[in-house]
C-alpha cells in the first residue's frame, strides 16, 4: 500500500496570513484529491489533480501536483477564519479501468485561522 | 450536500452486538466505498463495491462485511462489536473518469 505524508500536522495562523500544506509520497498516484473536513462531518472534495505539473486554483486556494505525480501542495492566500478545518490529501490506488479505486489518505492538516 | 446519504447518523450499542450501517450513493454512481475514521488511525479504506460486486478490500476485519444491492445502496455489517470499533464510518460514491469520491455525512458508532 502506498503512503501519503502530510505536513504540517497542525497549523495555527492569524487571519490574512498565507500558508502551504504539503502531501508527499514515494509512489506515483494516478490522481490526487484534496478534501476539507469539518468536525463530525464527511470530507468535502475540493479538487482533483491528474496531470504531473498541473496547477488548479479555487478562489484563494492553489493546488499543485508534482511533475512526477508523487507529491502535491495546497497554498492558501490571505487565510480567513472560514478556512478553519481539517485538510486531507488522498491518492487513488488500485484503480480498475472504469470502476474506480480506493483512496489512500494522508493523516491530515488541522488548520486554525484566528481572527 | 454531496448527494450521498447514510443512516443512522449516530449509533450507540454494547460490546458483542451487531449493527448495520446503510448508504445510498449519488444518483448514477455505481461505485460505493466504505471508510473508517478514528482519532489514531485517520481515514482507512475498508471495502469497494462496483455495481453489486466486491472490487477491493482494505484492512477490513473478518467481523465486518458489506454488500451492495441491485438498487446500488450498500450496507456495512459490523458484528461482535468491540470498544475499539467505535469510530466514524463513511460511505463514498464515485464515477469515472476522474475517480473522484463523494462522501456521505457518516455514521458515528459508539460501542460501550
Amino acid at each position: 500500500t502506498q503512503l501519503l505524508e502530510q505536513s504540517p500536522q497542525f497549523l495555527s495562523i492569524q487571519e490574512g496570513e498565507n500558508l502551504t500544506v504539503y502531501c508527499n509520497s514515494s509512489s506515483v498516484f494516478s490522481s490526487l484529491q484534496w478534501y476539507r473536513q469539518e468536525p463530525g462531518e464527511g470530507p468535502v472534495l475540493l479538487v482533483t489533480v491528474v496531470t504531473g505539473g498541473e496547477v488548479k486554483k479555487l478562489k484563494r486556494l492553489t493546488f499543485q501536483f508534482g511533475d512526477a505525480r508523487k507529491d502535491s501542495s495546497l497554498h492558501i492566500t490571505a487565510a480567513q477564519p472560514g478556512d478553519t478545518g481539517l485538510y486531507l490529501c488522498a491518492g487513488a490506488e488500485g484503480v480498475i479501468y472504469n470502476q474506480g479505486g480506493k483512496l489512500i489518505f494522508g493523516q491530515g492538516t488541522e488548520l486554525s485561522v484566528k481572527p | 450536500d454531496s448527494g450521498v446519504t447514510q443512516t443512522p447518523k449516530h449509533l450507540i450499542t454494547a460490546t458483542g452486538q451487531r449493527v448495520t450501517l446503510r448508504c445510498s450513493p449519488r444518483s448514477g454512481d455505481l461505485s460505493v466505498y466504505w471508510y473508517q475514521q478514528s482519532l489514531d488511525q485517520g481515514l482507512q479504506f475498508l471495502i469497494h463495491y462496483y455495481n453489486g460486486e466486491e472490487r477491493a478490500k482494505g484492512n477490513i476485519l473478518e467481523r465486518f462485511s458489506a454488500q451492495q444491492f441491485p438498487d446500488l445502496h450498500s450496507e456495512l455489517n459490523l458484528s461482535s462489536l468491540e470498544l475499539g470499533d467505535s469510530a466514524l464510518y463513511f460511505c463514498a460514491s464515485g464515477r469515472q473518469p476522474t475517480y473522484e469520491q463523494y462522501f456521505g455525512p457518516g455514521t458515528r458508532l459508539t460501542v460501550t
